[in-house]
């Protein structure tokens, strides 16, 4: 079954920084690949996906990620984070080889961003 | 808004008793996944319905049941309620199977 690690658990960081949310899965057939975001009390949003194509992939709110198959990663980027950034992201892959596309998430990572 | 409606919002019910949770997709949306959310097990997948028919289950306990019915609307039942069911339950919609699912508001359930 596919599992999904996002290493951190909580990341800090300051305003205007540069931040990476990793994210790594674990089997390297065929998957879809998402980002999501959950700001408090609310459902998850998605910031970006992979299905196909270019490995970069550009999302909202200036967000992008990169597909490594190799490595089986698909880590967040923002060159410059924002207050407004707060919030729980998580990371999901559909595994399609197994034909239950079934959308598998990682545990979340907490983006603080510091004024 | 995702164009996913979730209701209720919260309930609050005490132990044994049971409740239904209800889901509007997107508008189109054939897909339909229910996820559950605690602080300890995280997104936990339950149960995929497929135009009408379950396709997938996940982590559902046999207390927990759904449907989706043919205008396409989905129902978690929950029963014989325990402290521990206490958590935010998620619907998600998607149009076909794999690509990327839209989210509810989720309905927080409280049990006591």
């Amino acid at each position: 079954a596919q599992s999904v690690t996002q290493l951190d658990s909580q990341v800090p960081v300051f305003e205007e920084a540069p931040v990476e949310l990793r994210c790594n899965y674990s089997s390297s057939v065929s998957v879809y690949l998402f980002w999501y975001v959950q700001y408090p009390n609310q459902g998850l949003q998605l910031l970006l996906k992979y299905l196909s194509g270019s490995t970069l992939v550009k999302g909202i709110n200036g967000f992008e990620a990169e597909f490594n198959k190799s490595q089986t990663s698909f880590h967040l980027r923002k060159p410059s984070v924002h207050i407004s950034d707060t919030a729980e992201y998580f990371c999901a892959v559909s595994d399609l080889s197994g034909g239950s596309y079934i959308p598998t998430f990682g545990r979340g990572t907490s983006l603080i961003v510091h004024p | 808004d995702s164009g996913v409606t979730q209701t209720p919002k919260h309930l609050i019910t005490a132990t044994g008793q049971r409740v239904t949770l209800r889901c509007s997709p997107r508008s189109g949306d054939l897909s339909v996944y229910w996820y559950q959310q605690s602080l300890d097990q995280g997104l936990q997948f339950l149960i995929q319905y497929y135009n009408g028919e379950e396709r997938a289950k996940g982590n559902i306990l046999e207390r927990f049941s759904a449907q989706q019915f043919p205008d396409l609307h989905s129902e978690l039942n929950l029963s014989s309620l325990e402290l521990g069911d206490s958590a935010l339950y998620f619907c998600a919609s998607s149009a076909t199977r794999g690509t990327e699912a839209f989210f509810g508001q989720g309905t927080r359930l409280t049990v006591v």
